[in-house]
């Protein structure tokens, strides 16, 4: 199975600032990578499909980077609404395994 | 609008067998992939398997293979989960999801509860 290691596991940031999550691979999962915001009580909601493409209603200030084993969400002008945990997950091959998560929190 | 709604869940004894449905409304199912995630309380998501548009090709995680099953039924657009010898580390929020550039719609999730 692919090992997905996602940093931090906690992050507290102040409104308007940018934060960056990772996530490593435990192989090339070239760029078949999605992240995931989860509010508390609800469903996962996806982000961002194939490293960098925004979901449909996505806002603008997430945005996805990577390749290879190396990939990370970025979140530009924190908003309150950002406070969320956030999990990565590939879909290179079967298992598609999720990072552990990052838990969100505004200071 | 894209609606999947699962349904099933509750209490269920150790050892016990229990099956899930997720009816899909909004889109043209048969169309898709389908898929399910678990999430036991407080912790982070499980990908638990996957079923193709004509069931010929169900993938699984390996240590669930053996307990649970994963089929659907294309003229009633649901999807399901069949669970067997459960046990409390089953114990979560179970989600169904389609499958489309990852998982691009999500069920509210229902509670499995494995308990005496």
């Amino acid at each position: 199975d692919i090992q997905m290691t996602q940093s931090p596991a906690s992050l507290s940031a102040s409104l308007g600032e940018t934060v960056t999550i990772e996530c490593l691979a435990s192989e090339d999962i070239y760029s078949n990578l999605g992240w995931y915001q989860q509010k508390p009580g609800k469903s996962p909601q996806l982000l961002i499909y194939y490293a960098n493409s925004l979901n449909d209603g996505v806002p603008s200030r997430f945005s996805g980077s990577g390749s290879g084993t190396q990939y990370s969400l970025k979140i530009n002008s924190l908003q309150s609404e950002d406070v969320s945990i956030y999990f990565c997950q590939q879909n290179y091959d079967s298992p598609f395994t999720f990072g552990s998560g990052t838990k969100l929190e505004i200071k | 609008e894209v609606k999947l709604v699962e349904s099933g869940g509750g209490l269920v004894q150790p050892g016990r067998s229990l099956k899930l449905s997720c009816a899909a409304s909004g889109f043209s199912f048969n169309d898709y992939w389908m898929g399910w995630v678990r999430q036991a309380p407080g912790k982070g998501l499980e990908w638990i398997g996957e079923i193709n548009q004509d069931s010929s090709t169900i993938n699984y995680t390996p240590s669930l293979k053996d307990k649970f099953t994963i089929s659907r039924d294309n003229a009633q657009n649901t999807l399901y989960l069949q669970m067997s010898k459960l046990g409390s580390e089953d114990t979560a929020i179970y989600y169904c999801a389609r499958t489309y550039n990852n998982f691009d719609y999500w069920g509210q999730g229902v509670m499995v509860t494995v308990s005496s």
